[in-house]
């Protein structure tokens, strides 16, 4: 079946240094692809997305780009801040299925922006 | 905000009871998916309706059900509480097809004693 695999937390980094934050997937097809943040005790709020290959989604400084030939999308962003710590979601929504499937979620990276 | 709204916000149950959740769709979205994130792990699809049909479903036992209603907002019913049931419940709703974002309420945390 499908399954989305992200990098384990927690990541701590230094305030205005680079994010790398590593997703691959294996899926069936040409799946939406998604990240998603969630604050403590909140629910979740989409970052950005991308529904096809090569495609580059960006929001708020972060980008990531959607590459089939390695079934990755990974997230980046230049300059941390501490508003940035948060827990972070790689997900993916199979086409295959009529959109019936519901969106099959990574385990989580815990990120940990320090002054 | 995101205008999926979900009541209430915290339950407290013992095992065996029943527990209705329910989660008011945005504006304009006819699709609504239900997850259950358990502590430290990533959301788990249950199911999904579509025009107050079930259209999909994820690898939930039949104690879990749910409805849908006309103006699309939902409910999730659970019966025979267990305590691996403790979870935040998430409500997600959608207009269009799986290319669209799905957009997630605040949860419905619940806890069974």
């Amino acid at each position: 079946g499908d399954s989305v695999t992200q990098m384990e937390g927690p990541v701590t980094l230094s305030e205005e240094a680079f994010l790398t934050i590593n997703c691959t997937y294996t899926a069936t097809g040409y799946p939406s692809l998604f990240w998603y943040v969630q604050y403590p005790g909140e629910g979740l709020q989409l970052l950005l997305k991308a529904t096809k290959a090569d495609d580059k989604g960006s929001n708020k400084g972060f980008e990531a780009t959607y590459r089939k030939e390695t079934t990755s999308f990974h997230l980046e962003k230049g300059s941390v801040q501490v508003s940035d710590s948060a827990v972070y979601f790689c997900a993916l929504n199979p086409t295959s299925g009529g959109g019936a499937d519901g969106l099959t979620f990574g385990k989580g990276t815990h990120l940990i922006i320090q002054p | 905000e995101t205008g999926v709204t979900q009541s209430p916000t915290h339950l407290i149950k013992t095992r065996g009871q029943q527990v209705t959740l329910r989660c008011s769709s945005q504006s304009g979205h006819n699709t609504v998916s239900w997850y259950q994130q358990a502590l430290g792990q990533g959301p788990q699809f249950i199911f999904q309706y579509y025009r107050e049909e079930e259209n999909g479903r994820g690898n939930f036992p039949p104690r879990f059900s749910g409805l849908q209603f006309p103006n699309y907002s939902s409910e999730l019913n659970v019966n025979a509480l267990e305590l691996d049931d403790s979870a935040l419940y998430l409500c997600a709703s959608r207009a269009g097809g799986a290319q669209e974002t799905q957009y997630f309420g605040p949860g419905t945390r619940l806890l069974v004693l």
